[in-house]
This record gives structure tokens, C-alpha cells and sequence, in this order.
């Protein structure tokens, strides 16, 4: 069975400067994704990043980007230029190919100060 | 608007009394399960539904049933909820397709006393 573990139940970032969640699974897949979701409080699961285990080159969208590295299983999620609003649990989540089952890590909150 | 509903948003009840949370979206889509997420654990499935009529447990199916008499609808059915099931629950839908995106409903605040 596929497992997600964030070891990193909480994180603060100043607001402006630069963080990295960790995200580490165990599969013996070859092709699958990888994903991040942030729950602010309103409880919203919002999809931030995907990465396809199939692509090379690291996903990134905006400020958000992803440090995948298959051999080590390792999937970190880097936050450029915080800011308030990305204060928020996010969580690590695996997905098989064949299917739409996610796996998710245990999360990490993150706080942003001011 | 596309999207995932899921009523009530917040349910409070007392062991044994059988409850529904429904779930319906309005995207055609053919799958459909459901999460619940509790602290230090993330979420878990615990059904999920790859068309009408077509079900199967997840990781935590005990004391939950599920149906899927229509596409759009996909409600969770506890028979007799206990303290234990107190918990945020989610539902989800998605095309089915090995890489389409889950579609996630607003989430249930469960509270059994």
C-alpha cells in the first residue's frame, strides 16, 4: 500500500521570504502523481501543484513550485514570496494512474507573520 | 457554476440516530467517493463509486454505507453513528480519468455525542 508522510507538522515563514514543506511516500509504482492541497480555514481543499512521476522537470505554478525526486521519493513544495493568505494546512497526496484514489500525508500548517 | 455540494455544512447528533450527508455535483462526472479527515491522520477514503450502481469501500469503510442511484448524487449513511465518526467529511468527483483532478465539496463538521 502507498503511504504519504510530512514530517513537519508546523512551519512559519515570514511574510516575503521563501519555505519548503516536505512530502516523502513509499510505492513501488513506477507511474503515478503527486500532488499539494491547501485547506485554509474555510476548510476549501484547493489543488495548488500536480506533477506527473513520468515528467523529468519539476511542475510550478506562479509562486509555487515542486522539487520531485523520484529515486529518493521525495516531493517538496517550495512557497516563493509568501504571503498572508497562503497561511493555510497543506497536504501531500498520492494518486495511482488507474484510478482517483489519493493518498494524503497527515499535513502541515503553515503560518505566515506579518 | 461547476461544482460539489455537500449538506449539511455542520451536524451535530447523538450515537445511534441514523443520519445522511448528501452530495451531489452538476459536471457529469463518473466518479465520486468520500474522505474523512481527522487530525494527524490527513484524509482517508472511505467509499468510492466508480459509476450508477457501482461502489466500493475505501480504506475506512466500517460503520458508513453509500449508494449511487444517479450519476449526480452520492450520499454517506451512517446507520448508527458513534463517537468515533465525529469528523470532517468530504466528498469528491472527478471525470475518472487517470489524471483529471478531484473536485472537492466544502466539507461536513461532524459531531457525534
Amino acid at each position: 500500500a502507498q503511504t504519504v508522510t510530512q514530517s513537519q507538522p508546523e512551519m512559519s515563514v515570514q511574510e516575503a521570504e521563501t519555505v519548503t514543506l516536505s512530502c516523502t511516500y513509499d510505492t513501488s509504482e513506477s507511474d503515478y502523481y503527486l500532488f499539494w492541497y491547501k485547506q485554509p480555514p474555510s476548510r476549501q481543499m484547493i489543488l495548488v501543484i500536480r506533477q506527473e512521476a513520468y515528467k523529468q522537470q519539476n511542475a510550478t505554478e506562479n509562486r509555487f513550485s515542486v522539487n520531485f525526486q523520484k529515486a529518493a521519493k521525495s516531493f517538496s513544495l517550495k512557497i516563493s514570496d509568501s504571503q498572508l493568505g497562503d497561511a493555510a494546512m497543506y497536504f501531500c497526496a498520492f494518486s495511482m494512474e488507474y484510478g482517483n484514489k489519493l493518498v494524503f500525508g497527515a499535513g502541515t500548517i503553515l503560518r505566515v507573520k506579518s | 457554476e461547476a461544482q460539489v455540494t455537500q449538506n449539511p455544512r455542520y451536524l451535530i447528533t447523538v450515537t445511534g440516530k441514523k443520519l445522511t450527508v448528501t452530495c451531489s455535483q452538476n459536471m457529469n462526472h463518473e466518479y465520486m467517493s468520500w474522505y474523512r479527515q481527522d487530525p494527524g491522520l490527513g484524509l482517508r477514503q472511505i467509499y468510492y463509486s466508480m459509476n450508477v450502481e457501482v461502489t466500493d469501500k475505501g480504506d475506512v469503510p466500517e460503520g458508513y454505507k453509500v449508494s449511487r442511484k444517479e450519476k449526480r448524487n452520492f450520499p454517506l449513511i451512517l446507520e448508527s453513528p458513534s463517537p468515533n465518526q465525529t469528523s470532517l467529511y468530504f466528498c469528491a468527483s472527478s471525470l475518472g480519468t487517470a489524471n483529471s483532478p478531484l473536485h472537492f465539496g466544502n466539507g461536513t463538521r461532524l459531531t457525534v455525542t
